[in-house]
């Protein structure tokens, strides 16, 4: 079975500076997804940033990036010029590429909470 | 309205009662999950359903029962729950069109059981 770690529960960054938010995942699999979502106090899970593991380009969404190390297991995301807006839990989270039931199923870490200071 | 959304927002209930939470989606999806996030801990998938045949029972005590009546709409009914049942059950919803696409979730409803 997939398991994804987020070592931070918590992490804090100046307004306007960058922060790196720590994922690794374990898997036997080739191909998979991996995705950074954003769940901010009113709870709204979104979708910050998405990863294909059989790219090797780093996937951007404006200011924010990820690095991916698929022979470290590793995804972390990139938050440039922070903004009191991205105050929030992150959590990483694995899907399979299988084309069967297993394609369906997020596996999520357990979340970092990102405070971000004025 | 677009997107998932969810109703009630909040619940708060006995362990005799019977309630049901409903999801709906408006963005032309064909699959739906039932997610429970519990303090500290991660999100757990508790049900999957393809094309309103449910695929994934994530060994789902049976006070927790879902209904896929189409595919826009995601209804959990619940029946002499614990207080550790207490959480904030988020619906999501996505394509699935052999690779399933990115799941979008719904804002959830904070249950509370008394």
């Amino acid at each position: 079975a997939q398991t994804v770690t987020q070592s931070q529960p918590e992490m804090s960054v100046q307004e306007a500076e960058t922060v790196t938010l720590s994922c690794t995942y374990d898997t036997s699999e080739s191909d998979y997804y991996l995705f950074w979502y954003k769940q901010p106090p009113s709870r709204q899970m979104i979708l910050v940033i998405r990863q294909e593991a059989y790219k090797q380009q780093n996937a951007t969404e404006n200011r924010f990036s990820v690095n991916f190390q698929k022979a470290a297991k590793s995804f972390s995301l990139k938050i440039s010029d922070s903004q009191l807006g991205d105050a929030a839990m992150y959590f990483c989270a694995y899907r399979s590429a299988m084309n069967n039931n297993a394609g369906n199923m997020l596996t999520f870490g357990g979340g970092t909470r990102l405070m971000v200071k004025p | 309205e677009t997107g998932v959304t969810q109703t009630p927002r909040h619940l708060v209930m006995g362990m005799t009662n019977k309630k049901s939470l409903k999801c709906e989606q408006h963005l032309g999806h064909n699959a739906m999950y039932w997610y429970k996030q519990s303090a500290k801990k991660p999100l757990e998938l508790m049900f999957v359903y393809n094309f309103k045949e449910q695929t994934e029972n994530n060994s789902v005590p049976s006070r927790f029962s879902p209904e896929c009546p189409n595919s826009s709409h995601l209804f959990l009914h619940l029946h002499t729950l614990q207080p550790e049942d207490s959480a904030l059950y988020l619906c999501a919803s996505s394509r699935h069109d052999g690779r399933t696409d990115t799941q979008y979730f719904g804002p959830g409803t904070r249950l509370t059981v008394l």
